[in-house]
Parts: structure tokens; sequence; C-alpha cells
């Protein structure tokens, strides 16, 4: 299938650890975002990275980390220095090389904190 | 001021009911134009671009005005399957960001 994989779908995490969400896309896209949607509110841009190697902060970057090894991956991780982090977790890719600007989302990932 | 502003809602109308929502933006450089739904505790989904001239996908017209930094999305006959939150999307790319901002989104509920 083509597409976007967010995984896991559904994360726990104790106050204090670390832990990374996952983004694969098999969709030869460059660019690359992690949004985070609270409860009814719109979503907010945290990281993108429009090529391999690089990537740029966003409006929220605070408390989070990401990566960009390979074109397919863009691993968010959500530190313990995030005071708020529980949240819908969304990865998004865009084809740079093609008009319209359109962007696609996974599925997205549940990081609830206890 | 937020850079893209939406009517919470919920608009709340019933079947067969024409329904219009209106999105404004600050940025007069932006670009792009979106329209996405999002269903509940799922991820958005393109709806449909929105062009200078209006555009038009079966039941849904998409409206652009540059001069009051609008855009609006006219639904007409609303099915009960319309019911979702309604996302207006602004593409910031003029000033390098190349993303998307989006607005908070407008909730519809159809009702039978």
């Amino acid at each position: 299938d083509g597409g976007i994989t967010q995984s896991p779908k559904y994360l726990f995490r104790k106050e204090g650890q670390n832990v990374t969400l996952s983004c694969e896309q098999n969709l030869n896209h460059d660019a690359m975002y992690w949004y985070r949607q609270d409860p009814g509110q719109g979503l907010r841009l945290i990281y993108y990275s429009q090529i391999v190697n690089d990537f740029q902060k966003g409006d929220i970057a605070e408390g989070y980390s990401v990566s960009r090894e390979k074109k397919e991956s863009f691993p968010l991780t959500v530190t313990s220095a995030q005071k708020n982090p529980t949240a819908f977790y969304l990865c998004a890719t865009k084809d740079v090389g093609r008009s319209g600007n359109t962007i696609y989302f996974g599925e997205g990932s549940w990081l609830t904190v206890v | 001021r937020k850079e893209v502003e939406q009517d919470p809602g919920p608009f709340n109308v019933p079947e067969g009911a024409t329904v219009a929502f209106n999105c404004t933006y600050s940025n007069s450089a932006s670009q792009s134009f979106f329209w996405y739904r999002q269903d509940c505790r799922k991820e958005p989904k393109l709806l449909m671009s929105v062009y200078s001239s209006g555009n038009e996908d079966g039941r849904f017209t998409a409206q652009l005005n540059r001069a009051s930094q609008y855009i609006s999305l006219l639904i007409r006959d609303s099915k009960l399957s319309d019911s979702a939150t309604y996302l207006c999307v602004v593409n910031r790319e003029g000033t390098g960001r190349r993303a998307l901002t989006f607005g908070s989104g407008t909730r519809l509920q159809v009702q039978p």
C-alpha cells in the first residue's frame, strides 16, 4: 500500500520519559512535517523537513526533536522537556516538485501522559 | 490576531440544507488555499483546493476573495455523512516556511 504510516497509534508515557513516534512514507515526497493537535484546536507545526539531513523548527518545537536520515523516515521524539505532551500527533508529507502544494497525512498517533 | 480564523460552530443543519462557512486569513501574500475535512479522532483529508475563479466539486463549492482575504465553502443538499470538522488551510510559502497554516476548524452536524 502507498502512503504514510505512523506508529504507534496509541502511546502512554510516564512523566519524565522520552518517547519516539515513527513516521514512514513510500510516496517519494521530499517534504515531511509533524503537527500537534489538541482537542478542539487547529494543527500546530512542530518541525518540518524539506530534504534529507535538513529540518527546521516550526511554531512549537520546544521539547521535541527530529531526524531525517532517510527520505522515507521522519521520527519525532517527545522529550521530558515537553511539559504538556498529551495530544494527537500528525505526520504529513508534500511533493514539493508538484504545483498545488497538497499535503497528505498519516493516521496520527495519540500520546497520553500517565 | 490569528493567521487563519474560522467560526468554530457547531453548525447544526437538517439534511438537505445548504450551509456555508467562511474563513479569513491575515497574510495577504498567501498563495494557496484548501479545505480539509476531519472526522472525529481521524486525520484531516483534502476536500478541495480553492482556485481564484472559484471551483465546484459535486455538492461543494469553494470561493476565494483576495480583496477581503477570505475563502468560503458552500455545501448543498447536506447529507448525514457531511458531519465533520472543516479545516481552512492557507499556504504560507511566500514567507519561506514552506508550510501550511490550519484554521481551528468549523464543526458541522447534519441532523436527520
